[in-house]
């Protein structure tokens, strides 16, 4: 069955500090797709990002970072430099290419605060 | 480029009364559609999804329907409003990738 697990319910930081969000998975598939997507107090989630599992290469964007172990089944978002507008809910999901993508999984979120 | 609407954007209902949500997609064709529920504080239930005109899957059993009655129409109802059925309800779409693209939302409180 998959899982997706975010430890962290909420955290705050204080604008300019670095952030990591932690996200792990469980899969038994092996070919699978995870994502981090981000809710703003609007309510909309806006879709951030899509790593493959066969592909563990690590991405830059910006501020944003992203980390995929497969060995410890991470899948960790790094916001440097943090700033206000990043205050939102963060989701880590997974999707697992036997469902055809129709199946997709969240995790409960991590709520961020950045003060200024 | 593609936009999803949802409508109404907020809907205070008394429990018993019926429900009809609507999601919409522009801009793309024959896309995959989904409805989740986010309760308060809490991550995204998927409800449904469809892949084309007419086909429904469900995901969880509950006193929920949705109907496909055009391409990029997507539609949420019950007939009996619970209220454990108030929530924050998505409606999202896919074409060929697996990532999801979100509507805003319609926050249903149930009184």
């Amino acid at each position: 069955a998959q899982k997706v697990t975010q430890a962290q319910t909420e955290i705050s930081v204080v604008e300019k500090e670095d952030v990591t969000l932690d996200c792990v998975y469980e899969t038994r598939d092996t070919t699978y797709y995870l994502f981090w997507y981000k809710q703003p107090p609007s309510g909309e989630l806006v879709f951030l990002i899509r790593r493959n599992s066969f592909d563990e290469q690590n991405e830059i964007s910006g501020r944003y970072s992203w980390n995929f172990q497969k060995s410890t089944s991470s899948f960790n978002f790094t916001i440097t430099a943090s700033q206000v507008v990043d205050s939102a809910v963060y989701f880590c999901a997974l999707s697992e290419a036997n469902t055809g993508g129709f199946k997709t999984i969240f995790g409960a979120g991590t709520r961020l605060f950045v003060k200024a | 480029s593609q936009t999803i609407h949802q409508w109404p954007a907020t809907l205070v209902q008394p429990v018993g009364s019926p429900l009809s949500l609507e999601c919409t997609v522009e801009g793309t064709s024959n896309p995959n559609l989904y409805w989740y529920r986010q309760a308060a504080g809490r991550g995204l239930q998927l409800l449904f999804y469809s892949v084309g005109i007419g086909q429904i899957s469900s995901e969880v059993p509950q006193n929920l329907s949705a109907s496909r009655p055009q391409d990029r129409q997507f539609i949420l109802s019950s007939k009996k409003l619970l209220l454990s059925d108030s929530g924050f309800y998505l409606c999202a779409w896919n074409g060929g990738g697996y990532e999801q693209y979100f509507g805003p939302g319609t926050r249903l409180t149930v009184t």
